[in-house]
């Protein structure tokens, strides 16, 4: 059973345009939602995490909403650039154990 | 550089064969994670250790194994080998459970 869904699974977007990753989950007993990029041959690299204390949350260029009474998080990429085509990932974790349930993917192609 | 450690990076076998792949964390994280990663799964857990105990299991097969040494390293092995077990495996660290997880750039299993 999946748990965390993510959507969509491809996205194009021109140059300055804002890609919105949107993500579910259905266990309340996550506190941990963490994106994560992945660049082709390379391993997923942290972007931006949240804990559901917060509704949003700001590093540079990227963005986290979070809503925890519909159990859905979203990523939005300001100002996209050619060099942000890569695959992300929503994950998230719960408890003492720590290991990440990730969505499946989306993979965003930024055009010049 | 993660500082995460996996070798090899690519491992070409044929079907019913016993493979070993095989992690470093970081310097001081005391927790690895194993993932896998197929074009239609996404990054599948699979299993975590934590100073030298499991501590979590995933989706992981019978026919897999794995462990984590004094040293902290771990290996994960995999046997009788499959077509459909062709994928990317990727090790994980993290000092805390529950925080950020750092990824080696995987080992690419090909069984032919």
């Amino acid at each position: 059973q999946q748990q965390v869904k993510q959507s969509p699974q491809s996205l194009i977007v021109q140059k300055g345009g804002i890609p919105i990753i949107n993500c579910a989950y259905e266990n309340t007993a996550f506190d941990y939602f963490p994106w994560y990029q992945q660049f082709p041959g390379k391993g997923p690299a942290l972007l931006i995490a949240i804990r559901p204390d917060v509704s949003e949350k700001k590093e540079g260029r990227f963005t986290i909403s979070f809503n925890k009474s519909a159990k859905q998080f979203s990523l939005h990429i300001m100002d996209s650039q050619p060099g942000d085509s890569a695959t992300y990932f929503c994950a998230a974790s719960g408890g003492s154990q720590g290991n990440l349930i990730f969505g499946k993917g989306t993979k965003l192609s930024v055009k010049p | 550089d993660s500082g995460v450690t996996q070798t090899p990076k690519h491992l070409i076998t044929a079907t019913g064969q016993r493979v070993t792949l095989r992690c470093s964390p970081r310097s001081g994280d005391l927790s690895v994670y194993w993932y896998q990663q197929s074009l239609d799964q996404g990054l599948q857990f699979l299993i975590q250790y934590y100073n030298g105990e499991e501590r979590a299991k995933g989706n992981i097969l019978e026919r897999f194994s794995a462990q984590q040494f004094p040293d902290l390293h771990s290996e994960l092995n995999l046997s009788s080998l499959e077509l459909g077990d062709s994928a990317l495996y990727f090790c994980a660290s993290s000092v805390v459970l529950g925080g950020e997880l750092f990824f080696g750039e995987g080992s690419r299993l090909t069984v032919l």
